[in-house]
């Protein structure tokens, strides 16, 4: 079945470490976007690529770098420059009917 | 910066009952709107898309759309416990932004049994 498949699950982060969340999708689909989401908020984006080594900063890209190597693989970077990086952070690709998320990784700094 | 808005809640409804979901957006130039829904916990699932004036019904759901008033709503009818979860109302961008997708802050809805 296709879909996306973001790993891990649940990760912890020490003050001052750099931690890369994987995103990888086999719906061949080009755009793919990173959305951070805090309790009582909404998505808000972060970075998005529409081809393959471009990308663009959204909303609050601030302490946090990604790539786009491959068609089906967008990896987010929080760096030690984000301040306060504890939230649920989703992948997504978008068809024509919208955006596809995966399952999201929950990030919490120890 | 362009906004999509909804009522915060939560919204509380009996099971059986309608449950009305609100939501209102800046962007004239938006074309696509969806409704998302959310478990706790959980990445959002989209139920509905919406890109013309009107209704657009699906089983239980029925989205509403009327540009003029920059408004979209999402009726579930019948509502069921299982539907209790936060609805994510999200319009697209205009011009080169057509591609990203301006969510609101969520609905919690509850329907009590």
């Amino acid at each position: 079945d296709g879909g996306i498949t973001q790993s891990p699950k649940y990760l912890f982060r020490k003050e001052g470490q750099n931690v890369t969340l994987s995103c990888e999708q086999n719906l061949n689909h080009d755009a793919m976007y990173w959305y951070r989401q805090d309790p009582g908020q909404g998505l808000r984006l972060i970075y998005y690529s529409q081809i393959v080594n471009d990308f663009q900063k959204g909303d609050i890209a601030e302490g946090y770098s990604v790539s786009r190597e491959k068609k089906e693989s967008f990896p987010l970077t929080v760096t030690s420059a984000q301040k306060n990086p504890t939230a649920f952070y989703l992948c997504a690709s978008m068809h024509r009917a919208g955006y596809t998320f995966g399952s999201g990784t929950r990030l919490t700094v120890v | 910066q362009k906004e999509v808005e909804q009522n915060s809640g939560p919204l509380s409804v009996p099971e059986g009952a309608i449950a009305s979901l609100n939501c209102t957006y800046s962007d004239r130039g938006s074309q696509s709107f969806f409704w998302y829904r959310q478990y706790s916990g959980k990445s959002p699932e989209l139920i509905m898309s919406i890109y013309s004036n009107g209704d657009k019904e699906d089983g239980r759901f029925t989205a509403q759309l009327n540009k003029a008033s920059q408004y979209v709503s999402l009726l579930i009818r019948d509502s069921q416990p299982s539907d209790s979860a936060t609805y994510l109302c999200a319009a697209n961008g205009s011009g080169g932004s057509n591609y990203k997708l301006t969510f609101g802050k969520g609905t919690l809805l509850t329907v009590n049994p």
